[in-house]
C-alpha cells in the first residue's frame, strides 16, 4: 500500500478483554515500531522489529503486552486482560532501513483504544 | 519516559506570522527529527538533522541544532492555518538506536 495501515481505527474493550491491533507497514520496510501515545503526551516507545526479529521490547509496560511480526511484514500488538490505564492511541511506524532510527519513520493513523 | 521537552507547550499566532518552538533533550544524539501531528492523525516526518549539522532548511521550515546545549529549534515562516498541529522532536538516544524518543510536543494554533 501507499502508507502504513492500522486496524481497527477505534476499539472499545471492556476491562479484562483481550485485544489485537494490526499494523500493515509499507511494503519492503525492514524496521517496524510500536508506540503508545496517551492524551496530550508524546509517543512512548513500546517495541521494535527488524524484519521478523524483535530486537527491543523494553518499552512494553507489562507481560500483558505482546507483539509479533512472524513473516517480517504485518505485525500484531496484543494486549491481554486490558486495564483502564491501557487506554491510549497505539501508533505503528515503519522505516526502510534496518539501522533503527537513522532515517525518517512513516507512521500509521493509529488505533485509539478505550477500555471501559 | 520522555527524552525531551518542547517549549512552549502551546503557541497561538496569526496567519502570516512566524512560529518558533524549541526542544531540549537529555542524552547525546546521532540525529534529531521533527514530526507534525494533526488532531487525531498519525505523525508526519518534517525534517531530520544530524549531530554534525547546525542548520537545515526545507521549504518554510528551518531547524537548528546546538549539541553543546542539547537543544534544537523549529521555525515555521509565514504560517498558515493548515500548520495548526502538534509538533514533536524525536531523538535517537545515541546508543539506543532502536528507539525514536519523543518530546512532549508543542501545540501550535494558527488563526486565520
Amino acid at each position: 500500500g501507499a502508507g502504513v495501515s492500522q486496524s481497527p481505527r477505534y476499539k472499545v474493550a471492556k476491562r479484562g478483554q483481550d485485544v489485537a491491533l494490526r499494523c500493515d507497514p509499507i511494503s519492503g520496510h525492514v524496521s517496524l515500531f510500536w508506540y503508545q501515545q496517551a492524551l496530550g503526551q508524546g509517543p512512548e516507545f513500546l517495541t521494535y522489529f527488524q524484519n521478523e526479529a524483535q530486537l527491543d521490547k523494553s518499552g512494553l509496560p507489562s507481560d500483558r503486552f505482546f507483539a509479533e511480526r512472524p513473516e517480517g511484514s504485518v505485525s500484531t500488538l496484543k494486549i491481554q486482560r486490558t486495564q483502564q490505564e491501557d487506554s491510549a492511541v497505539y501508533l505503528c511506524a515503519s522505516s526502510p532501513t534496518g539501522g533503527g532510527v537513522d532515517t525518517e519513520a512513516f507512521f500509521g493513523q493509529g488505533t485509539r483504544l478505550t477500555v471501559v | 519516559s520522555q527524552q525531551g521537552e518542547e517549549d512552549p507547550q502551546a503557541l497561538s499566532i496569526q496567519e502570516g506570522e512566524n512560529a518558533t518552538m524549541n526542544c531540549s533533550y537529555k542524552t547525546s544524539i546521532n540525529n534529531l527529527q521533527w514530526y507534525r501531528q494533526n488532531s487525531g492523525r498519525g505523525l508526519v516526518h518534517l525534517i531530520l538533522i544530524r549531530s554534525n549539522e547546525r542548520e537545515k532548511h526545507s521549504g518554510r521550515l528551518r531547524v537548528t541544532l546546538d549539541t553543546s546545549k542539547k537543544s534544537s529549534s523549529l521555525l515555521i515562516t509565514a504560517s498558515r492555518a493548515a500548520d495548526t498541529a502538534s509538533y514533536f522532536c524525536a531523538t535517537d538516544g545515541f546508543s539506543r538506536t532502536y528507539k525514536y524518543i519523543f518530546g512532549t510536543g508543542t501545540r501550535l494554533k494558527v488563526l486565520a
